[in-house]
């Protein structure tokens, strides 16, 4: 069985760092596309970005180029999301989504609920 | 990037039947057979119901099913019943950065 593990919420003060996880289990993990997928509260679905664990490539929406970074680690066969600097805009749920490299998700984690505030 | 269009809802009684319109351009819908239909409770993650414009995933009830013409693709639910009323979002193939974009979402109600 496919499954996708998100690490916990999280609360942290704007202009502190965080980097969340997700571990998959139950496919051979280089094979997709793993894609961070952003969720505002009230609001619709936005890919941050994908990362192809096969080889670590990587491609970001323009919308959050610069603002994070996404990778994985084979060993673990587990990708990450990581905010250098938060802000209270980036308050929202994340959600980790296995997709085959033509935008169909047939996994999704849990979500990680991030709240950002002073 | 922008998102694929969709109505922000849509209602319908039980045992009517609805149908969800998305809106994309020739460089997403209308240029591609991706794409694929969610379904997102309240404080859920979202679930695949359609996948390549029309196929059902295993498990998923057929009273849901996907079409496209040119530029717009199209999910009805037939027979609505009570636990259809949740969040839907329309997803397309678009060779961007992301490989995707979703649409906006529309809530459907089961009056």
């Amino acid at each position: 069985e496919v499954q996708l593990v998100q690490s916990g919420a999280e609360v942290r003060k704007p202009g502190e760092s965080l980097k969340i996880s997700c571990k998959a289990s139950g496919y051979t993990f280089t094979a997709y596309w793993i894609g961070w997928v952003r969720q505002m509260p009230g609001k619709g679905l936005e890919w941050m970005g994908i990362i192809y664990p096969g080889d670590s490539a990587t491609g970001y929406s323009p919308s959050f180029q610069g603002q994070v970074s996404i990778s994985v680690d084979r060993s673990t066969s587990t990708a990450y999301l990581q905010w250098n600097s938060l802000k209270a805009s980036d308050t929202a749920m994340y959600y980790c989504a296995r997709q085959d490299g033509y935008a169909e998700v047939d996994s999704w984690g849990q979500g990680t609920l991030v709240t950002v505030s002073s | 990037q922008s998102a694929l269009t969709q109505p922000a809802s849509v209602s319908g009684s039980p045992g009517q039947s609805i149908t969800i319109s998305c809106t994309g351009t020739s460089s997403d819908v209308g240029g591609y057979n991706y794409i694929s239909w969610y379904q997102q409770h309240p404080g859920k993650a979202p679930k695949l119901i359609i996948s390549e414009v029309s196929n059902r995933p295993s498990g998923v009830s057929n009273r849901f099913s996907g079409s496209k013409s040119g530029n717009t693709a199209s999910l009805t639910i037939s027979g609505l019943q009570p636990e259809d009323e949740a969040n839907y979002y329309c997803s397309s193939y678009r060779a961007s950065s992301t490989r995707g974009v979703f649409g906006g979402g529309t809530k459907l109600t089961v009056l």
